[in-house]
């Protein structure tokens, strides 16, 4: 069965510096998404992407977020100061396009993030 | 923005036993899904719910759509320890356009325990 896959599965970095998660969706799917999962917390929502641009994304996804889609199959977060705060699971979700969003999510196995 | 509340927290049960965790909301939500996450690993899909009042079983699995769209239950029936892990709730709300690019809100997560 097609998956999600998320790479790297742990990351270390250093405070302040520049870290890129990435993704590759599943092949026919449409809609891509990033969450994050603090420890012992639920799953956070964080952007959507559809059609090249983002769709809708939360208040945790400020300026230092970005994405991109830089080819036909990966989907990358990237963060541009990390903070401390920003240590985490990420996981990359995605979704075909078939009705009116009621499809449902497939989610990777996520990146592990420590900054320190 | 939208909450889900999940209860209970935590469940530790016997083998065999039925287990039922449930998510309410204080708004509407469009559709339901239930995930499983196990340690290291992403949330996996187990049962989504796209009407109010559906009732739908995977296996031993069965959850319903509640017919206020505010609340949702999962039921276990003759738990295995394998069930062990975390479930997750997650609301999907449509936006006023009839689209919905598929932002999910999560439940706090149940954590179940299974004793052999």
């Amino acid at each position: 069965e097609p998956e999600v896959t998320q790479t790297p599965s742990h990351q270390v970095t250093q405070m302040g510096q520049e870290v890129i998660l990435r993704c590759v969706p599943i092949s026919n799917h449409l809609y891509f998404y990033w969450y994050r999962q603090i420890l012992g917390q639920k799953v956070e929502f964080l952007v959507s992407f559809y059609n090249n641009e983002i769709s809708e994304k939360s208040e945790i996804f400020d300026d230092q977020f970005s994405v991109e889609r830089p080819d036909g199959s990966n989907f990358t977060l990237k963060i541009r100061s990390t903070k401390l705060e920003d240590s985490a699971m990420y996981f990359c979700a995605s979704r075909p396009h078939r009705g009116p969003g009621n499809q449902p999510q497939h989610f990777g196995d996520g990146t592990r993030l420590s900054i320190l | 923005g939208q909450q889900l509340n999940q209860s209970p927290q935590s469940m530790f049960i016997q083998e065999g036993e039925d287990v039922s965790m449930n998510c309410t909301s204080s708004s509407i939500f469009n559709t339901w899904l239930w995930y499983k996450q196990d340690p290291g690993e992403g949330p996996v899909l187990l049962i989504a719910l796209y009407k109010a009042g559906e009732l739908t079983s995977n296996g031993r699995l069965t959850a319903q759509f509640g017919i206020t769209r505010k609340d949702s239950f999962l039921n276990i029936s003759a738990s295995i320890p394998s069930d062990v892990g975390i479930y997750f709730c997650a609301g999907q709300l449509r936006n006023a356009g009839g689209t919905s690019y598929g932002k999910l809100t999560f439940g706090q997560g149940t954590i179940l325990t299974v004793h052999p």
